[in-house]
């Protein structure tokens, strides 16, 4: 069975930019959400995926924002970047959790963005 | 608005001390709630999960009660070794059109040899 997986591993951009971060999600998964860390911090929601739609958002501006496809990979996009997004992006899949607050999210090994 | 509290660290052991990491909680409903560890470098793991009111999750000698009245969710552990050092969150999940997940600030755990 293969966990979650992200892609890259590392990304310096400069201010201003945009960038494209991707998950794919754990086999069987049909539900993304992702989450930003800054260091030091615990990990805050940005939004969900489920079946290619955003079904749930956190408090993050619209210049965050994502695409689920059909094979339940996804992708998240930040533009206009800005020195305080310089973060850990987690990627998270789970089983379908629609209706449910039980469902273990699995985490990914995350992509470490430096906005210079 | 929901909420997770976690006992300021960092903390340093002597391998084969006991361990309590303190997590309350401020939830409307009835969350689900979870322990993650963070190695360095690394995601999040799983380690222990509780579902409802008076469950104890465990996993590798970690324990942790949900406990309703106290609204709280400590991380024990009988035993520590040298490999458990690294960054433990407490977090509870609600469901807001989404299930979402609300972390603790974390705590950095060392133990040393």
């Amino acid at each position: 069975e293969t966990g979650v997986t992200q892609s890259p591993t590392h990304l310096i951009k400069t201010r201003g930019q945009q960038v494209t971060l991707r998950c794919s999600s754990q086999s069987g998964h049909n539900t993304v959400s992702w989450y930003q860390q800054a260091l030091g911090q615990g990990p805050q929601f940005i939004f969900q995926y489920y079946r290619e739609e955003e079904n749930g958002r956190g408090n993050f501006p619209p210049r965050f924002s994502g695409l689920q496809f059909p094979n339940y990979s996804s992708e998240l996009n930040v533009n206009a970047l800005e020195l305080d997004d310089s973060a850990l992006y987690l990627c998270a899949s789970s089983r379908d959790s629609r209706g449910w607050s039980t469902d273990t999210q699995y985490f990914g090994p995350g992509t470490r963005l430096t906005v210079l | 608005g929901d909420s997770v509290t976690q006992m300021e660290g960092p903390v340093t052991l002597s391998e084969e001390a006991f361990l309590t990491i303190n997590c309350t909680y401020t939830a409307t409903g009835y969350p689900s709630l979870f322990w993650y560890v963070q190695y360095p470098g690394e995601g999040l793991q799983l380690l222990l999960k509780a579902t409802k009111a008076d469950d104890k999750g465990s996993n590798k000698g970690f324990e942790a009660t949900y406990r309703k009245e106290t609204t709280s969710f400590h991380l024990e552990k009988g035993s520590v070794q040298v490999s458990d050092s690294a960054v433990y969150f407490c977090a509870l999940s609600v469901f807001q059109g989404a299930q979402k997940l609300v972390f603790g600030q974390g705590t950095r755990l060392t133990i040393n040899p």
